[in-house]
């Protein structure tokens, strides 16, 4: 099994700063790697798949990056609303697996 | 706007099992794998099971094989988790979900809570 490591766990910053979440894979994974947006009480949202690629409606101010084992979403400038919890996933291997998480909180 | 809604939970006694329903509409249901999630309270997301768009391929987690299958009837836009055997650890809220791109998850019903307990 896959096992994702997201760091840091909780990320405390201000509305308009820039967030840098990171995902680390076991193995490599290519670039077989998405981010969800998960909202208190919300089903998850895709935000990012095959590692760089912006899922349908989301706005450019989040993006991400990497490839094999090491991989980065970043939000550009915090809105209110992207204060919320974010899981990485892979699709490389079965079973699916997700990280553990990261809290971005308003600082 | 692509619909999922989940139904089927409650809670139930070890050793029990229960069924799960979720119905799909807006889409073109038979054209998509499907995927079961789950969220133990104030814990983080578990893949459960994924079967493919013509009931072909199923997988499992190893958490659930042997106890839990997942179905689909496309007459009927509807997805299933037959659970059985259910344990304590299988409380959570769980997610039915649209597979897009070879096994990411596009969209995701509103979540049924199943709790476990005698």
């Amino acid at each position: 099994e896959i096992v994702l490591t997201q760091s840091p766990a909780t990320l405390s910053l201000s509305p308009g700063e820039r967030a840098t979440l990171s995902c680390r894979a076991s193995q490599s994974i290519s670039s077989y790697l998405a981010w969800y947006q998960q909202r208190p009480g919300q089903a998850p949202r895709l935000l990012i798949y095959d590692a760089s690629n912006r899922a349908t409606g989301i706005p450019a101010r989040f993006s991400g990056s990497g490839s094999g084992t090491d991989f980065t979403l970043t939000i550009s400038s915090l809105e209110p609303e992207d204060f919320a919890v974010y899981y990485c996933q892979q699709r490389s291997n079965w079973p699916l697996t997700f990280g553990g998480g990261t809290k971005v909180e308003i600082k | 706007q692509v619909q999922l809604v989940a139904s089927g939970g409650g809670v139930v006694q070890p050793g029990r099992s229960l069924r799960l329903s979720c119905a799909a509409s807006r889409f073109t249901f038979s054209n998509h794998g499907m995927h079961w999630v789950r969220q133990a309270p104030g814990k983080g997301l578990e893949w459960v099971a994924v079967i493919y768009y013509d009931g072909s391929n199923q997988y499992y987690a190893d958490s659930v094989k042997g106890r839990f299958t997942i179905s689909r009837d496309n007459s009927k836009n509807t997805l299933y988790l037959q659970m059985n055997s259910l344990r304590a650890e299988d409380t959570a809220v769980y997610y039915c979900a649209r597979d897009i791109k070879s096994h990411y998850l596009d969209y995701w019903g509103q979540g049924i809570r199943v709790t476990v307990s005698s």
